[in-house]
């Protein structure tokens, strides 16, 4: 596609609820991020793939969160036993040789 | 580690006023920067990046940011503010790794009164 396409947009979730959120690169992006963004504060590292391989998780914030992306092209972003404290924006973006390209974001709020 | 510092997380100009949003970045290597803009409910947009070429850098929208390393300094500006500038920004560093993943800062909502 000609961007990257997050999906939902908006997710409500129940405390304890687990939750996926879905990333579509562009087409051809080897590598894909996730990013957390808290209310009020910038992006914050989540982690890396390079095709399927899972390069980099060390922003992961506990082991409730897991993310895959098993043919290399669609990310999903999996929150386990969600909190509150997981409420924010999750945005992906995919890299290609014109450098990053961000989705508009999936907003989670827990209650 | 690289990391970036953005002093004032709000900045208020009047329209056609000068724009300056401040960001310090502290990196241990040459550093790769960049300027994003953030609108409501969207995604991170770039304005422009710094690679090591030029130390002025133009951006879109009119705006540019001036490289200084001895002022570990990415500061961006734009000559005349319009209302459609109202917005959240982001400087942003790239850790050199294998992964090149961004480290942003904490943001600066820019607001235009008319």
């Amino acid at each position: 596609g000609a961007g990257v396409s997050q999906s939902p947009r908006y997710k409500v979730a129940k405390r304890g609820q687990d939750v996926a959120l879905r990333c579509d690169p562009i087409s051809g992006h080897v590598s894909l991020f996730w990013y957390q963004q808290a209310l009020g504060q910038g992006p914050e590292f989540l982690t890396y793939f390079q095709n399927e391989a899972q390069l980099d998780k060390s922003g992961l914030p506990s082991d409730r969160f897991f993310a895959e992306r098993p043919e290399g092209s669609v990310s999903t972003l999996k929150i386990q036993r969600t909190q509150q404290e997981d409420s924010a924006v999750y945005l992906c973006a995919s890299s290609g040789p014109y450098g990053y390209t961000f989705g508009s974001g999936t907003r989670l709020t827990v209650v | 580690a690289q990391s970036v510092t953005q002093l004032g997380s709000h900045v208020s100009v009047s329209e056609g006023a000068l724009v300056l949003l401040r960001c310090n970045y502290s990196s241990s290597v040459p550093p790769y920067l960049f300027w994003y803009v953030q609108y409501p409910n969207q995604g991170l947009q770039l304005l422009l990046k710094y690679t090591s070429a030029a130390t002025l850098v133009k951006g879109i929208n009119g705006f540019e940011a001036e490289f200084k390393k001895s002022e570990t300094s990415f500061h961006l500006t734009k000559p005349s503010a319009h209302m459609s500038d109202a917005a959240e920004y982001f400087c942003a560093v790239r850790n050199n790794n294998a992964g090149n993943m961004l480290t942003f800062g904490g943001g600066t909502r820019l607001m235009v009164k008319p």
